[in-house]
């Protein structure tokens, strides 16, 4: 079953605007992770972050994890054509296997 | 180095055919993955691996077979196709060295079942 759920389904945007991606799961996680596959291609992990964690940063990505909602929001800045792409978060688990769980992802436009 | 590699990247199957998708990786992992992408829908695991000789069900492995022999490989088995086996696999392997946790993915193999 689905852990993440993204939202929106899909997103189309201006080049230089900001993205804003939504990622809400259902049970206590260890970690959360966002991945980006473009099309026809496998997915590219672009960042972590572990459940006592709050925000994290990595270059124009945003990150941020509410636990009390069990939700998590992707924000790319100053978008470029390049990100279209549809991203992924995943949810990581319990412990051993260190399986993931994937959402069915939102699909980014960004227009030129 | 060459990250995860997957072969083949098409196939078309007749229902009831058999075939092995093969999946190696050069990064030294331990815990490899198979997954498969439905149209509009995430991945879903079928088997994984935690290290060499050791095998375990994912979230939908009926159907399916896999055999980890060699460290840097993870074989995935349909040994009598469906139509419903029609999808996308992708097969990753876990960097557990420190803590970036990260899955790096092959770039798939588009099955298709007649």
């Amino acid at each position: 079953s689905q852990q993440g759920e993204e939202d929106p389904q899909a997103l189309s945007i201006q080049e230089g605007e900001n993205a804003t991606m939504n990622c809400s799961y259902k049970t206590s996680i260890n970690n959360l992770q966002w991945y980006r596959q473009n099309s026809g291609r496998g997915l590219v992990h672009l960042i972590l972050i572990r459940s006592n964690e709050r925000e994290k940063h990595s270059g124009r990505l945003r990150v941020t994890l509410d636990t009390s909602k069990k939700s998590s929001s992707l924000l790319i800045t100053a978008s470029r054509a390049a990100d279209t792409a549809s991203y992924f978060c995943a949810t990581q688990s319990g412990a051993g296997s260190y399986q993931l769980t994937f959402g069915k992802g939102t699909k980014l436009s960004v227009i030129p | 180095n060459a990250g995860v590699t997957q072969t083949p990247k098409f196939r078309v199957l007749k229902t009831g055919q058999s075939m092995t998708l093969l999946c190696a990786q050069d990064m030294n992992h331990e815990y490899m993955y198979w997954y498969r992408q439905d149209p509009g829908m995430g991945l879903r695991l079928i088997h994984y691996s935690v290290g060499e000789g050791t095998t375990a069900k994912g979230e939908v492995p009926d159907g399916y077979n896999v055999s980890r022999l060699k460290k840097q490989n993870f074989l995935l088995g349909l040994e009598s196709a469906a139509p419903s086996q029609t999808s996308v696999y992708f097969c990753a392997s876990r960097d557990d060295r420190g803590f970036t946790d990260t899955q790096y993915f092959g770039p798939g193999t588009r099955l298709t079942v007649l």
